[in-house]
């Protein structure tokens, strides 16, 4: 596609319910981030995918965080038993390669009751 | 710890005046720094770079200006328009994967009011 396209835009899940964050990258692009942005912060490098590797999941806050890109397109990223401080906006990025270039979609703002 | 700082979280300028937005860094090691621009409920979009074996770069009414013996960068904005109301980010690749992409550290945001 055009961009980079999250879904869903907008996620509540209930304390303890185990969620799923979906990012489309733009076609060939082969580097794709997660990035974690709480409320008045920047955002955070969670993990790195190039292609289907996932080469640095050092930013990941817990083990109750996953995430996963098969094919080297779609990435999802799982959240289980989440707790009120995963609440945030989840970003994800493509690339293909070199400094910077990033191309960022809209996010994933969950909430967590 | 914070290797990226913004220390102003908000600035107000009037449209046609120029914008200041400032950027400290710990991180001795940082060699090139970029500047996102993000409006409410968009991801970030890339503004301008700057690499460190130049002290000025400049695109359009966009400028940014390193100092790395002061490990300070800034962005200036001139004329500021309403349309660059928005939240910017600074920030640096941290770590290089062989080949390709870079993760950045990013700042903590300055949000620029321009008003008439």
């Amino acid at each position: 596609g055009a961009g980079v396209s999250q879904s869903p835009r907008y996620k509540v899940a209930k304390r303890g319910q185990d969620v799923a964050l979906r990012c489309d990258p733009i076609s060939g692009h082969v580097s794709l981030f997660w990035y974690q942005q709480a409320l008045g912060q920047g955002p955070e490098f969670l993990t790195y995918f190039q292609n289907e590797a996932q080469l640095d999941k050092s930013g990941l806050p817990s083990d109750r965080f996953f995430a996963e890109r098969p094919e080297g397109s779609v990435s999802t990223l799982k959240i289980q038993r989440t707790q009120q401080e995963d609440s945030a906006v989840y970003l994800c990025a493509s690339s293909l390669g070199g400094l910077g270039g990033y191309t960022f979609g809209s996010g994933t703002r969950l909430t967590v009751v | 710890d914070q290797q990226v700082k913004q220390n102003s979280p908000s600035l107000s300028v009037q449209e046609g005046r120029i914008s200041i937005l400032n950027c400290d860094y710990t991180n001795s090691m940082f060699d090139y720094f970029l500047w996102y621009k993000k409006y409410p409920a968009e991801g970030p979009t890339f503004l301008i770079s700057i690499s460190s074996i130049k002290d000025k770069n400049e695109d359009g009414r966009f400028t940014v200006f390193l100092n790395k013996s002061a490990k300070h960068l800034s962005l200036h904005i001139v004329p500021s328009q309403p349309g660059d109301s928005a939240v910017y980010f600074c920030a640096a690749p941290q770590r290089r994967y062989t080949g390709t992409a870079s993760k950045l550290t990013f700042g903590t945001g300055t949000r620029l009011q321009v008003t008439l």
